[in-house]
């Protein structure tokens, strides 16, 4: 069975870019998480989608940030414009419903992104 | 505010020599401690869930235990393989419309032959 995968692996932009990261969860995973790292710091909740729709979104920095799930599949997170404090690791999670609260989270290997 | 706080930062053990990890944690109402392995250029691997205060889970040479306050994570005959960084993690009642889940910045384990 086919684990969470991102996509690209790795982007280096500019300072006023835009970047699309995109994560496809386990097949049949309801919940789709994003969590980011930023250097030296702890993993940071963003937001949770049940199938389609925000669950959550109060983690998201600002509204230079924009999340999507088309379908209830694959998300993408968007950044327009990019800034130097965006830079860090940008992991996708997901799970079944029915798991929610033992926790158990399958996480990609994440999207690493440097702002210049 | 919920607050996860690992410690050491780092640990260097050699082969066959236990120890144990420490999660303090604040949480307004504690709706499970997660306990999670991140390899280096991975993604975290999930090990653990506990509870309640007295719980305790065993997985190979690792074992988790939790108190009110804390949590530790203790390894057993450690191997070269069981270097990681291992990461804690709560869910609170604050969160209770979400799974959002609060992590401590994790203590990296190296494990000498």
């Amino acid at each position: 069975e086919a684990g969470v995968t991102q996509f690209p692996s790795h982007s280096v932009i500019e300072k006023g870019q835009t970047v699309t990261l995109r994560c496809d969860p386990i097949s049949g995973h309801d919940n789709l998480y994003w969590y980011r790292r930023v250097m030296g710091k702890e993993i940071k909740f963003l937001l949770h989608f049940v199938k389609e729709s925000k669950q959550d979104e109060s983690g998201m920095p600002n509204n230079r940030f924009l999340a999507e799930r088309t379908g209830g599949t694959y998300s993408t997170l968007k950044v327009q414009p990019a800034e130097l404090e965006d830079s860090g690791v940008y992991f996708c999670a997901s799970s079944q419903l029915a798991k929610t609260r033992e926790g158990e989270l399958f996480f990609g290997e994440g999207s690493r992104l440097t702002v210049l | 505010e919920d607050q996860v706080t690992q410690s050491p930062e780092a640990l260097r053990l050699q082969e066959g020599e236990s120890s144990s990890l420490n999660c303090s944690y604040t949480v307004s109402g504690l709706r499970g401690l997660f306990w999670y392995r991140q390899d280096p250029g991975k993604g975290p691997e999930f090990l653990f869930t506990l509870y309640s205060a007295g719980e305790e889970k065993e997985k190979e040479r690792l074992k988790a235990t939790l108190t009110k306050k804390e949590s530790f994570l203790h390894i057993t005959a450690p191997k070269p393989e069981d270097s990681a960084t291992y990461l804690c993690a709560v869910r609170g009642v604050r969160s209770y419309n979400t799974d959002k889940l609060i992590f401590g910045t994790g203590t990296r384990l190296q494990v000498f032959p």
